[in-house]
Order: structure tokens, then C-alpha cells, then sequence
């Protein structure tokens, strides 16, 4: 069956850093990938996604490389910010399906 | 402001009492999803509706009653609920191709704190 799990559960950074959150998926017919966001009382917040089709795309301040060899999802923010303190989740999606699978999440702490 | 708005943030109920929790998107999607968030679990989708008919049921249990009315309106009717069903419950919507399928992402309201006496 699918998997989407988080390399580690937790993730402290020096604010100014950058930070790189990974994700690995087992699913090779996976062909569309978000990430999200979720800070404490909120819902995950759309960050940004990658289709199948590209091994790079870039957001503000934010970078998703797609390794579909090996199957692993990266998150890379750059100059991290106290803001950016949060859950950050991978999630997946088959070709033809419409569920999304999610990992358990990375929380992700800055230090001021 | 995400677009998608849920009521109540919070809910305390007892077993027998029967509850609703209501989802709203102004996003102009035309599907809706309701997930449940447990600590140290994924997200479990439970329910996905797609122009206004469900297309996914993940064998969720009947105490878990979902209503689409229409396209920016979705509803989760509780009844008889047990202590593992405490949970944040989070709805999203997004824009489908048609039968839901979508390769656009998901956008998610805040949820509704869910706590069974």
C-alpha cells in the first residue's frame, strides 16, 4: 500500500538558516505532490506543489525538489524566520484518484 | 483567511447527543472533503464529495453522517459518538476535473475541535 513518511518528526533551525524538510513516498504511480503547512490552532495551509512531470519548482522563500528515483519530496526554506515555526506536511496523490495521502508531519522549530 | 470557513472551532458533546458541523468555501471549488486529524496520525480522509455527489466514502463509520447541499456547503451530522472519535475535524475543498479527480491542491478551513464526554 501507499506510504508517506517524514525522515524526522522534528526539525530545529537558527533563524537565518535554511531549512530542508524531506519526505520519502513509496508510490511510484504517485504523480502529484503538495506541501503544507500547519501552525497551532489552524488547518494545514496550501505551501506549494510539484507534479510528476518537474524535479524543481520554486516559491518565495521556498524551494520542493522531486527525486522520483528514489522517490523523496524535499522542502527548502530559505533564510528561516520565527514565523515559519509549524507542522510541515508531505502529502500525495495517484494518478486518477483523488485522495491525497499525508504523512505524520515534520514540526519545524526556529530559534530566535 | 483561507476561503474555507468551519463552525464551530469547538465542540464538546456526549455520547448521545447528536451534533452538526458546518463547512462554507468561497473559493468557488466544486468539491469538498472532510478529514479527521488525530495526534501522531495523518490525516484520515473520511469523506470527498464532487459536484455536489459523494465519490468517496473511507469506510467510515455510520455515526459520521455527510450532507453536500451545494457546491460551497458541506455538512458532518454527528450522532452516538464514542471517546475515540475526539478529533480535530478539518474540511477542504478544491477544484476537480470531474469525477474527483484533481491535480489541484486542497485548500482546508481551520477545523473543528472535537472532544466526546
Amino acid at each position: 500500500g501507499e506510504s508517506v513518511g517524514l525522515h524526522l518528526p522534528t526539525l530545529s533551525v537558527q533563524e537565518g538558516d535554511n531549512s530542508i524538510i524531506n519526505c520519502a513516498y513509496s508510490n511510484s504511480a504517485s504523480d502529484y505532490f503538495i506541501w503544507y503547512k500547519q501552525e497551532s490552532g489552524k488547518g494545514p495551509q496550501f505551501i506549494i506543489d510539484i507534479r510528476s512531470n518537474m524535479d524543481k519548482r520554486q516559491g518565495q522563500r521556498v524551494t520542493v525538489l522531486l527525486n522520483k528515483t528514489v522517490k523523496h519530496l524535499s522542502l527548502q526554506i530559505a533564510a528561516t524566520q520565527p514565523g515559519d515555526s509549524a507542522v510541515y506536511f508531505c502529502a500525495e496523490r495517484q494518478t486518477g484518484a483523488n485522495n491525497l495521502f499525508f504523512g505524520t508531519g515534520t514540526r519545524l522549530t526556529v530559534i530566535p | 483567511e483561507t476561503g474555507v470557513t468551519q463552525t464551530p472551532r469547538h465542540l464538546v458533546m456526549g455520547m448521545t447527543n447528536k451534533k452538526s458541523l458546518k463547512c462554507e468555501q468561497h473559493l468557488g471549488h466544486n468539491a469538498m472533503y472532510w478529514y479527521k486529524q488525530s495526534a501522531k496520525k495523518p490525516l484520515e480522509l473520511m469523506f470527498v464529495y464532487s459536484l455536489e455527489e459523494r465519490v468517496e466514502n473511507n469506510s467510515v463509520p455510520s455515526r459520521f453522517s455527510p450532507e453536500c447541499p451545494n457546491s460551497s456547503h458541506l455538512f458532518l451530522h454527528l450522532h452516538t459518538l464514542q471517546p475515540e472519535d475526539s478529533a480535530l475535524y478539518l474540511c477542504a475543498s478544491s477544484q476537480d476535473h470531474g469525477g474527483g479527480v484533481s491535480n489541484q491542491p486542497q485548500h482546508f478551513g481551520d477545523g473543528t475541535r472535537l472532544s466526546i464526554l
